[in-house]
Order: C-alpha cells, then sequence, then structure tokens
C-alpha cells in the first residue's frame, strides 16, 4: 500500500488567500484524521471522521477552516482567508477500527506571508 | 480531559548507550492505550512501540522497551543500543479506550545520538 497520501508537501501563500490541503488515506481505513503541528501548541487534533462523517471538530481554530470528505478515499482541509498564525505542518492520518496504530501521512508544510 | 507530559525538552546520549525518555499523563479512564511515535527530520511520525493499559506486560520492540507505571501515570521509553538514526524527536501520545479516538501527544522531546 502507499500509505496516506497528502498534497501538497510544501504551501507557501499570502495572507488572505485560500488554501486547500488534500489527503488520500488507506485504503480501507474507515477513521481519518486532521492534526496540526506547530512548535508553540504541539501536535493537536484538528478534526477527525468515521465513514466520512466529521465525529469530533473541537479542535478547528475557527471559521476559517473547514475539512470535508466526500468519500472514504478523498479528504480536503481548507482554510480561508489565510493568516500567518496558520504556518504549521498539517499532518493527515487514517486507521481502522480493529487497529491501534494511526498512519500518518508526510504532512503539508505550510507557510502563510 | 487528558493531558500528556513530556518535562525534558531535550536530552542527548552516546552512540550504544541507553537513554531512557520520560512520559507522564492525567487520566480518569481506566482503559486507553499509550503510544511512543518518532518524528525524524522526514516529519514523517512514526510508531515506535504501543502500551494497552489492561497489560500489566511492558512492551517491547526490538531495541526500544517501556516501563508502564499504571498507578504514576507514567509511561516512559528505553532505548538500549542507541544508534545514529535514533536521532529525532519522539512523542509520547494517550488514546482513550471506548471514547475518542483522536490522539493526545506530548510536546516532543528532541533527542540527540552522539557518534
Amino acid at each position: 500500500d502507499a500509505g496516506v497520501i497528502q498534497s501538497p508537501r510544501h504551501e507557501v501563500t499570502e495572507m488572505g488567500q485560500e488554501v486547500t490541503l488534500r489527503c488520500k488515506p488507506i485504503s480501507g481505513h474507515d477513521y481519518l484524521f486532521w492534526y496540526r503541528q506547530t512548535m508553540m501548541r504541539g501536535l493537536e487534533l484538528l478534526i477527525y471522521f468515521n465513514n466520512n462523517v466529521p465525529i469530533d471538530d473541537s479542535g478547528m481554530p475557527e471559521d476559517r477552516f473547514s475539512a470535508k470528505m466526500p468519500n472514504a478515499s478523498f479528504s480536503t482541509l481548507k482554510i480561508q482567508p489565510s493568516e500567518p498564525r496558520d504556518s504549521a505542518v498539517y499532518f493527515c492520518a487514517s486507521t481502522i477500527k480493529t487497529s491501534n496504530e494511526q498512519f500518518f501521512g508526510p504532512g503539508t508544510r505550510l507557510t502563510v506571508l | 480531559a487528558q493531558t500528556v507530559t513530556q518535562s525534558q525538552p531535550e536530552m542527548s546520549v552516546q552512540e550504544a548507550e541507553t537513554v531512557t525518555l520520560s512520559c507522564t499523563y492525567d487520566t480518569s479512564e481506566s482503559d486507553y492505550y499509550l503510544f511512543w511515535y518518532k518524528q525524524p527530520p522526514s516529519r514523517q511520525m512514526i510508531l515506535v512501540i504501543r502500551q494497552e493499559a489492561y497489560k500489566q506486560q511492558n512492551a517491547t520492540e526490538n531495541r526500544f522497551s517501556v516501563n508502564f507505571q499504571k498507578a504514576a501515570k507514567s509511561f516512559s521509553l528505553k532505548i538500549s543500543d542507541s544508534q545514529l538514526g535514533d536521532a529525532a524527536m519522539y512523542f509520547c501520545a494517550y488514546r482513550s479506550e471506548g471514547g475518542s479516538e483522536k490522539l493526545v501527544f506530548g510536546k516532543g522531546m528532541k533527542l540527540t545520538v552522539n557518534p
């Protein structure tokens, strides 16, 4: 299996622009997670889905962030409008209920100027 | 809410020596999982080892082993025969059993391995 796939790997944008991060989970996995990693706050969950349904979005910072999972093989995390404080590494991870391991993608490094 | 604390931001070890990374956590739950993840400079998150709270036996994976003290809410990672490739950030993480599927991470610890 190719593992969790994220795109782009790096994104540089200007404040106010819309940013869309993409994730393809491992085939057959029914849970998908979005995490954000910053120096100040470390790794924190933004949102997770089970069978394409959002279960916990309490970590989504504010209305500028939105996440969707239109089908079992694709999810997006959108930031509109982006701000410099959104600069971070965004990880997507997936798992299946019978597993205790979350498999992480390579992350997207976002820089908002 | 559960919290995970890694009090040592950095450590160093000589190649071939043993090092222990500490982690404490706070929870009111009785069933849960604990994990150690490694993040090398490539930033890929790699699972090193996991422990189920209901198991009294400490988990081991080759050169990696844990000391799980449930009553003390302590979960340390021991790396034996340290290798240069062990240099990375290490994160301790907690996950509920039967509740939320999310991982709660500690702030991480940077391990340097000196040749």
